[in-house]
């Protein structure tokens, strides 16, 4: 199994501020086809998970572009521009290129 | 719109068996991957199996391998759980899940509400 692990695991912000969060692979999640095989998601209080970034960097439909995905191989991060209090909730990084595992997510709140 | 709505969920012993159902909507099945996803109480994800869009394969968690059983019924838009020899680790909110693929796992754009699974005597 490839293991997730996110950071911090708790990220207090303060509204139009900046935050950033990492994630990090044991092993690569670079395919043969070019794409990095990680995908963010947040799950709002008391909902299911949405996504928000795919293979890497690609925003999802609908996802504000003051959220960006970056990185590949092994370290990926997740960008806020401008933390907004609709953006509270729980996200968590997820490897597909092998049976799909989830990192411990990383709690955003705001200050 | 695309749509899934889970269904099944209980109360069950352990040692028993549920059968969870995951009816979709606005897209074709047929054409996709699918995913059941859970999430133990105050915890985090853990995904559970995936099945190709022709079923014929299917994949799943380690944790549940020989005791649960994904399905799909195309022609009733309808994926499956099957559960068995259930124990109370698998107490939990069971999320189904498309994939963007047909043929191998890339990424879930669309969930469902989640249906509740309790194990306990």
């Amino acid at each position: 199994d490839v293991v997730m692990t996110q950071s911090p695991l708790s990220l207090p912000v303060t509204p139009g501020e900046p935050a950033s969060m990492s994630c990090r692979s044991r092993q690569s999640l670079l395919h043969s086809n070019g794409y990095n095989y990680l995908n963010w998601y947040l799950q709002k209080p008391g909902q299911s998970p949405q996504l928000l970034i795919y293979l890497g960097s690609n925003r999802a439909s609908g996802v504000p572009d003051r959220f960006s995905g970056s990185g590949s191989g092994t370290e990926f991060t997740l960008k806020i521009s401008r933390v907004e209090a609709e953006d509270v909730g729980v996200y968590y990084c997820m490897q597909s290129l092998q049976t799909p595992s989830f990192g411990q997510g990383t709690k955003l709140e705001i200050k | 719109q695309v749509q899934l709505v889970e269904s099944g969920g209980g109360v069950v012993q352990p040692g028993g068996s549920l059968r969870l159902s995951c009816a979709t909507s606005g897209f074709t099945l047929r054409n996709f991957g699918m995913h059941w996803v859970r999430q133990a109480p105050g915890k985090g994800l853990e995904w559970v199996a995936f099945i190709r869009y022709d079923a014929k394969n299917e994949y799943y968690a380690d944790s549940v391998r020989g005791r649960f059983t994904i399905s799909r019924d195309d022609s009733k838009n309808t994926l499956y759980l099957q559960m068995n020899n259930l124990r109370a680790e698998d107490t939990a909110v069971y999320y189904c899940a498309k994939d963007q693929s047909s043929w191998t796992y890339s990424y879930m754009d669309v969930w469902g509400k989640g249906t509740t699974v309790t194990v306990s005597s």
